[in-house]
C-alpha cells in the first residue's frame, strides 16, 4: 500500500544550523509529494510540493527534491531560524486517485530551534 | 479572506455520548475532507465530499462515524456512542475544483476528548 516514513523527532538545532529531515515513501506509480508544517497553535499549512520525478519544491528557504530512484523527498534548509520551530509532515497523494486526492501523511517530525 | 473554520475548538464528552463536529470550508470550495490526527501521529483520511455527496468514505473506521454536507458547504462529522479511542484531533480541509494539484487548506481542528 501507500505509506510515508519520516525521521523521528524531536530534532533540536541551534539557529543558523543546516537542517535535513529525511522522508521516504512507498507508492505505486507517480505520487505527488508534499511537506506540510504545523506551527504552534496553528493549522496545517502546505510548505512545498513536487508533482513529478526530479522536481524541486521550495518555499521560505526550504527545499525538497523528488527522487524516484531512492523514493525519497528529504526536506532541507541551509540556515534555520527560531521561527522555523514547528512540526513537519511529509505526505503524498497517490497517483490514480485524481478525484479523491486523499493525503497520506507521515507521523511528523518536531523541530525546535535554539536561539 | 476567511480560511477553514471548525467548531468547537475543544470538545470533552463521556463515553457513550453522541457528538457533532462542524466544518465551515472556504467559500466556493467544492471539495471537503475530514482527517483524524491521533497524538504524535500524522493525520489520517476519513471521508471526502465533492459537493453534497460523499465521494469516498473509505477512511471512516466503523459505522459509528458519519458525515454530511447537505448544501455543499458546511459539513458535520457525527460520532455515535463515543469510545475513549475516538479521542483525537479532527481536521477539516477544503479544496477548490476537482484537480488533485489544487491545494487542500486545513482548519485549526477540533480536539475531541472522550472520558
Amino acid at each position: 500500500g501507500n505509506s510515508v516514513t519520516q525521521m523521528e523527532g524531536p530534532v533540536t538545532l541551534s539557529e543558523e544550523a543546516f537542517l535535513t529531515i529525511n522522508c521516504t515513501y512507498t507508492a505505486t506509480g507517480y505520487p505527488s509529494l508534499f511537506w506540510y508544517v504545523q506551527y504552534p497553535g496553528e493549522g496545517l499549512q502546505l510548505l512545498l510540493k513536487a508533482t513529478k520525478a526530479d522536481d524541486k519544491g521550495s518555499n521560505k528557504g526550504f527545499e525538497a527534491t523528488y527522487r524516484k530512484e531512492t523514493t525519497s523527498f528529504h526536506l532541507e534548509k541551509g540556515s534555520v531560524q527560531v521561527s522555523d520551530s514547528a512540526v513537519y509532515f511529509c505526505a503524498l497523494i497517490p497517483s490514480g486517485y485524481s478525484s479523491a486526492s486523499k493525503i497520506i501523511f507521515g507521523s511528523g517530525t518536531r523541530l525546535s530551534i535554539r536561539p | 479572506g476567511a480560511g477553514v473554520s471548525q467548531t468547537p475548538s475543544n470538545k470533552v464528552t463521556e463515553k457513550g455520548k453522541y457528538v457533532e463536529l462542524r466544518c465551515d470550508p472556504i467559500s466556493g470550495h467544492t471539495a471537503l475532507y475530514w482527517y483524524r490526527q491521533s497524538l504524535g501521529q500524522g493525520p489520517e483520511f476519513l471521508i471526502y465530499f465533492q459537493g453534497t455527496g460523499a465521494a469516498d468514505d473509505s477512511g471512516l473506521p466503523n459505522d459509528r462515524f458519519f458525515a454530511v454536507r447537505p448544501e455543499g458547504s458546511v459539513s458535520t462529522l457525527k460520532i455515535q456512542r463515543t469510545e475513549r479511542g475516538d479521542s483525537a484531533m479532527y481536521l477539516c480541509a477544503s479544496r477548490a475544483g476537482t484537480s488533485e494539484y489544487n491545494e487542500q487548506f486545513f482548519g485549526p481542528g477540533t480536539r475531541l476528548t472522550v472520558l
